[in-house]
């Protein structure tokens, strides 16, 4: 099975300051046939059920403001919110689906 | 718009068996994967179990693999989750989740409301 870990596990940043979630997975998540990685983000706010932020690593979901960006490929990643606003209080959450089962990290709990 | 609706949750006892339902709208439901995905209370999201799109394959994580069962009728836009020898481990919010296309390989787009299973005596 694939280990997804993050870094940190709780981060506070001032608004309008940027903020950098890290996340590794224990083997590559990229296949090599589509140059594609299997990686994706997700959000989650007290009370609500996750959102999905962040695609094939760096393709942002429609709607999800352009603050959040996620770079990286292979076993390392990152997930940048570039200016911290109030409504980006959550825990965020990477998860590969290259291999199942389809692990998620740990999170990343991110307040202000 | 996408819905996605889960029922079936509730108190059970150690060893006992429960069925969760997931009614889904608003997209073509049978041309794409779904997935039950759980949360414990207080704890992290924890994949579960994935459907493709068609019902042909599905996955298990190792802690359910033969307990649960997953399976869908695309005549009723409805995927389910059959839970059996349940343990107290097994308690958490379950969410239906919908894939981000048919091949099981894919992210999560959608997810449900969340039904809550709890398993005690």
């Amino acid at each position: 099975d694939i280990v997804m870990t993050q870094s940190p596990d709780s981060l506070a940043v001032s608004l309008g300051e940027r903020a950098t979630i890290n996340c590794k997975s224990s083997q590559s998540v990229l296949y090599s046939s589509n140059n594609k990685n299997y990686l994706a983000w997700y959000q989650q706010k007290p009370g609500q059920s996750p959102k999905l932020l962040i695609d094939w690593a760096s393709t942002r979901e429609s709607g999800v403001p352009d603050r959040f960006s996620g770079s990286g490929s292979g076993t390392d990643f990152t997930l940048t919110i570039s200016s911290l606003q109030a409504e980006d209080v959550a825990v965020y959450y990477c998860q590969q689906h290259y291999s199942a089962p389809f692990t998620f990290g740990p999170g990343t709990k991110v307040d202000v | 718009d996408v819905q996605l609706v889960e029922s079936g949750g509730g108190l059970i006892q150690p060893g006992g068996s429960l069925k969760l339902t997931c009614a889904a709208s608003g997209f073509t439901f049978s041309n794409y994967a779904m997935n039950w995905v759980r949360q414990a209370p207080g704890k992290g999201l924890e994949w579960v179990s994935v459907i493709s799109g068609g019902g042909d394959t599905t996955f298990y994580a190792d802690p359910v693999k033969g307990r649960f069962t997953i399976s869908r009728d695309d005549s009723k836009n409805t995927v389910y989750l059959q839970m059996a020898s349940l343990r107290a481990e097994d308690s958490a919010v379950y969410y239906c989740s919908k894939g981000s296309q048919s091949s099981r390989y894919s992210s999560i787009d959608y997810w449900g409301p969340g039904t809550l299973v709890t398993v005690s005596s």
